[in-house]
């Protein structure tokens, strides 16, 4: 079974400072992907970045930047120069194998504010 | 782009009534998903479907049912609403999963929020 375990309920950042969300996986597959979605309080669940679990790179998407650490099994979210509209809950999700259905599975989310 | 259409956005629901959720996409996506979002817990999966006519069990099916006539459309069913229901309901769609990032991506709609009371 696989398992994702995101430790902060809540986290304070002042806008402009970087932050890390982190994240845990458990998965017995060889190959996986790794996802972050942004919840705003208006409810939408949006894509943020993406990573393979043979990517050799970490992935990074504009602010957003994953920080992948394959033997440790973590997949942290890093968001530089935080803006107030960054204040949402962030979800980690993984999805075992790469190919073919498998079920993505949640976190139970991590939810950050963001302060002048 | 219009991406993935969820109706209605609220809906209030006596015990025992039935009502269909409506998700439609226009990415020509194969691959379609309802998930359900019950307050500070992640989203977990009620049904999915593959294709046209192909649907299939996620890990929390009972009390829901669904088809998948078209590509674009899939409807989620609540028979004999209950309490238990109450949630935040989502469908999302993907192309079919593969080695890229671009394949394995699920794109959500903006969620119908149910009560059931």
């Amino acid at each position: 079974a696989q398992k994702i375990t995101q430790t902060q309920p809540g986290m304070f950042v002042q806008e402009k400072e970087a932050v890390t969300l982190d994240c845990t996986y458990d998965t017995s597959d060889p190959s996986y992907g790794l996802f972050w979605y942004k919840q705003p309080s208006s409810g939408e669940m949006i894509f943020l970045i993406y990573q393979g679990s043979y990517d050799q790179q970490n992935a990074t998407e504009g602010r957003y930047s994953l920080n992948f650490q394959k033997a440790r099994k973590s997949a942290n979210l890093v968001i530089s120069a935080s803006q107030l509209g960054d204040s949402a809950m962030y979800f980690c999700a993984m999805r075992p194998g790469i190919s073919g259905y498998s079920t993505l599975t949640f976190g139970k989310g991590t939810m950050l504010l963001v302060s002048p | 782009n219009a991406g993935v259409t969820q109706t209605p956005k609220f809906r209030i629901l006596k015990i025992g009534q039935s009502m269909t959720l409506q998700c439609a996409q226009d990415m020509n996506h194969n691959y379609m998903y309802w998930y359900r979002q019950d307050p500070g817990m992640g989203l977990k999966l009620i049904y999915y479907s593959v294709g046209a006519g192909i649907t299939d069990k996620g890990e929390v099916p009972n009390g829901y049912n669904v088809s998948r006539s078209t590509t674009e459309d899939f409807p989620l069913r609540l028979e004999l609403a209950a309490p238990s229901q109450t949630s935040v309901y989502f469908c999302a769609s993907s192309l079919s999963p593969g080695q890229g990032a671009r394949e394995n991506i699920q794109y959500f709609g903006a969620g119908t929020r149910l009560s059931v009371l």
